[in-house]
């Protein structure tokens, strides 16, 4: 089992709408959760970080952790093509030892 | 002030060749990490630097890589004997606090893009 899952995708979504975007983690200790964007040919910068379970909003993104199912998500409201790009999933663990997902494309259709 | 900056951006060798790869780090950071990225894949982790702490190397892939860190600043990932399936995008990252992945985010560099022939 990876230590952290993203689907894939690729994901489209029509201008305008929510994309959600999905992360599994294996260790239950896990501390931080972070969000980074990569665009094509491009390296990955953060968006979003949370530590606690709940929302975390920051503009359009919104972050959500819940520890109990091992699951954060990232949520883009009012998606413009600008967001096309491909987001991964990082979780710094128990033995403070980072982790990153394999990503998921996203494309955002005008 | 400056971000992470990592040269070459583009190198290209041919197999069996070694290749040195540089990475200056964010002044004032203490943490720098090494990922490879190969095309359409994420990040795979190869090494970390903690201020004067004993690297993490626990994701290097083979003996032939090596990385180094002088005065606590710029970093040197070697790779001798290049092989074909060595040929990936190399991503330096930086961060401030101690532990690895610190208590804020990572800043990457450009990357540089190895092509092994």
């Amino acid at each position: 089992q990876k230590e952290v899952e993203q689907n894939s995708g690729p994901l489209s979504v029509p201008e305008g709408a929510i994309a959600s975007l999905n992360c599994t983690y294996s260790d239950r200790g896990s501390q931080s959760f972070f969000w980074y964007r990569q665009y094509s040919g491009k390296s990955p910068e953060l968006i979003m970080f949370i530590y606690s379970n709940g929302d975390k909003e920051d503009g359009r993104f919104t972050a959500q952790l819940n520890k109990a199912s091992q699951y954060v998500s990232l949520l883009i409201r009012d998606s413009q093509p600008s967001d096309s790009a491909t987001y991964l999933c990082a979780v710094k663990t128990s033995g403070n030892q980072f982790y990153f997902g394999t990503g998921t494309s996203l494309t955002v259709i005008p | 002030g400056a971000g992470v900056s990592q040269s070459p951006s583009n190198k290209v060798t041919e197999k069996g060749k070694d290749v040195e790869l540089r990475c200056d780090p964010i002044s004032g950071h203490t943490a720098l990490y090494w990922y490879r990225q190969s095309l359409g894949q994420g990040l795979e982790f190869l090494i970390y630097f903690q201020g004067n702490s004993a690297p993490d190397k626990s994701g290097l892939p083979s003996d032939r890589f090596s990385a180094e860190r002088t005065g606590g600043s710029v970093s040197t990932l070697t790779i001798q004997r290049t092989q074909q399936e060595d040929s990936a995008v190399y991503l330096c990252a930086s961060s401030q606090g101690s532990g690895r992945g610190g208590v804020g985010e990572q800043f990457f560099g450009p990357g540089t893009r190895l092509t092994v022939l």
